[in-house]
């Protein structure tokens, strides 16, 4: 079965600081690699997914992530933090059959003025 | 596109009452998922449509939760006999067949029950 794990359950940057949300997966299979944002009492936001093409993978707001396979890790990075990315980031993991997503428990951001 | 609709935003109930939401997809994604969020936790998934269709039901999914798409359109989650436990935030998001995982699905903004 697969599974998600986000070191670090809150993380805080000054801003305009380099952010870097670390996501480690566990998959039998080839993974679909997501990270979706959550602002307070709202859904989940997609900001970027990775579906086997490229590795590097840019989403919106100037996040991106990386997957490497060797390390099995899908980390979130974004080279200089706005105070409007203080939300709380989720990774999760997909496979190709199985229809659902498992998420990670969350990493909170907080931006430092 | 109007995305995925969640109604009410807010649910306040007293234990032992009977609660349902109501999830309205995007309205040519055939597949609607519904999930769960306790407080300092990632989604859980709890069930599944295709169309009308119930294709799965997490173990997490007891006798006390109902939900059902009658027409492949809104879905209704229902609770009875609600506990403090349920206290959540339940998310419904939606896809197109087959292409969820390319595409990532699509997520309303939730409704948070609070049972008190």
């Amino acid at each position: 079965a697969q599974s998600v794990t986000q070191l670090g359950s809150h993380v805080s940057v000054s801003e305009g600081a380099l952010v870097l949300l670390r996501c480690n997966y566990s998959s039998s299979v080839p993974p679909y690699l997501f990270w979706y944002v959550q602002y307070p009492n709202q859904g989940l936001q997609l900001l970027l997914k990775y579906t086997s093409a490229a590795t590097l993978v840019k989403g919106i707001n100037g996040f991106e992530a990386e997957f490497k396979k060797s390390e099995t890790s899908f980390h979130l990075t974004k080279p200089s933090a706005h105070m409007s990315d203080a939300a709380e980031y989720f990774c999760a993991v997909g496979i190709q059959g199985a229809q659902k997503l498992v998420f990670g428990q969350g990493t909170r951001l907080t931006i430092n003025p | 596109d109007t995305g995925v609709s969640q109604d009410p935003r807010h649910k306040i109930t007293k234990r032992g009452q009977n609660v349902t939401f109501r999830c309205d997809p995007i309205s040519e994604h055939n597949r609607l998922y519904w999930y769960r969020q306790t407080l300092g936790q990632g989604p859980e998934f709890l069930t599944y449509f295709q169309n009308e269709a119930q294709l799965e039901k997490s173990r997490l999914l007891s006798d006390r939760f109902s939900a059902e798409r009658p027409k492949g359109s809104f879905s209704t989650l229902e609770i009875q006999r609600t506990e403090q436990g349920d206290s959540a935030m339940y998310l419904c998001a939606s896809s197109l067949r087959d292409r969820g995982l390319y595409y990532g699905y699509t997520f309303g903004s939730g409704t948070r029950l609070t049972v008190v």
